[in-house]
């Protein structure tokens, strides 16, 4: 397999523009997580799915972010409008039920 | 809400010599803790875990123990080899969710 797919592996981007993170997880995975990883605040669960419908969302930081999930094979991540404060390295994960989490190599996003 | 504080955030070690990092939980009522190393630019990968049922585990060169009463546990790598320096993440599960809240890390360096 694979592996947890994520694109762009880097992006940089304008203080108030939209940006969107792409993840495809490993066939199969019934569970999907996004996290953001940084120097100060380590590595933070934005929001994770299951089934493809959102369980918790408790950690999406504030109304500008949005995640969703069409499918069992593709979720976005969304950011509008970015600000620097965003800048960080976001993660997608993936699971099958309730098992070992796999991780992506991540996205590195800059926000100037 | 759960917190996880990990020691030390760097730790150097000569090759063969042993690296043990230290975690400590807020919430009795977790039941499962990974352990996540991370490699420059690559996602977290599991390496390890154990349940709050059990005291210690082993896998090959690492092992991982947990006290419960105390609320610690700790990551053990016998033999280091230089293909050890990362940053290791450990992480306690947050009760009655599939969520897990992670230490701030410990970059290890394995010295050749």
């Amino acid at each position: 397999d694979a592996g947890v797919i994520q694109s762009p592996r880097h992006e940089v981007t304008e203080m108030g523009q939209e940006v969107t993170l792409r993840c495809k997880p490993i066939s199969g995975h019934d569970y999907l997580f996004w996290y953001r990883q940084t120097m100060m605040r380590g590595l933070e669960l934005l929001i994770y799915f299951n089934n493809n419908v959102p369980i918790d969302d408790s950690g999406m930081p504030e109304d500008r972010f949005s995640a969703k999930m069409p499918n069992a094979s593709f979720s976005t991540l969304k950011i509008q409008p970015s600000e620097p404060r965003d800048s960080a390295v976001y993660f997608c994960a993936s699971s099958y039920d309730r098992g070992e989490q796999y991780f992506g190599p991540g996205t590195r996003l800059t926000v100037t | 809400g759960e917190n996880v504080e990990q020691h030390p955030s760097t730790l150097s070690v000569q090759e063969g010599d042993s690296a043990v990092i230290k975690c400590t939980y807020s919430d009795s009522a977790s039941n499962y803790f990974p352990w996540y190393k991370q490699e420059l630019g690559k996602g977290p990968q599991l390496i390890i875990d154990i349940r709050s049922n059990v005291g210690e585990k082993k896998d090959q060169r690492i092992a991982v123990t947990l006290n419960k009463t105390a609320k610690h546990f700790s990551l053990h790598i016998t033999e280091t080899q230089p293909e050890d320096s990362a940053v290791y993440f450990c992480a306690a599960s947050v009760p009655g969710t599939y969520k897990y809240i992670f230490g701030t890390g410990t970059r290890l360096k394995v010295l050749a």
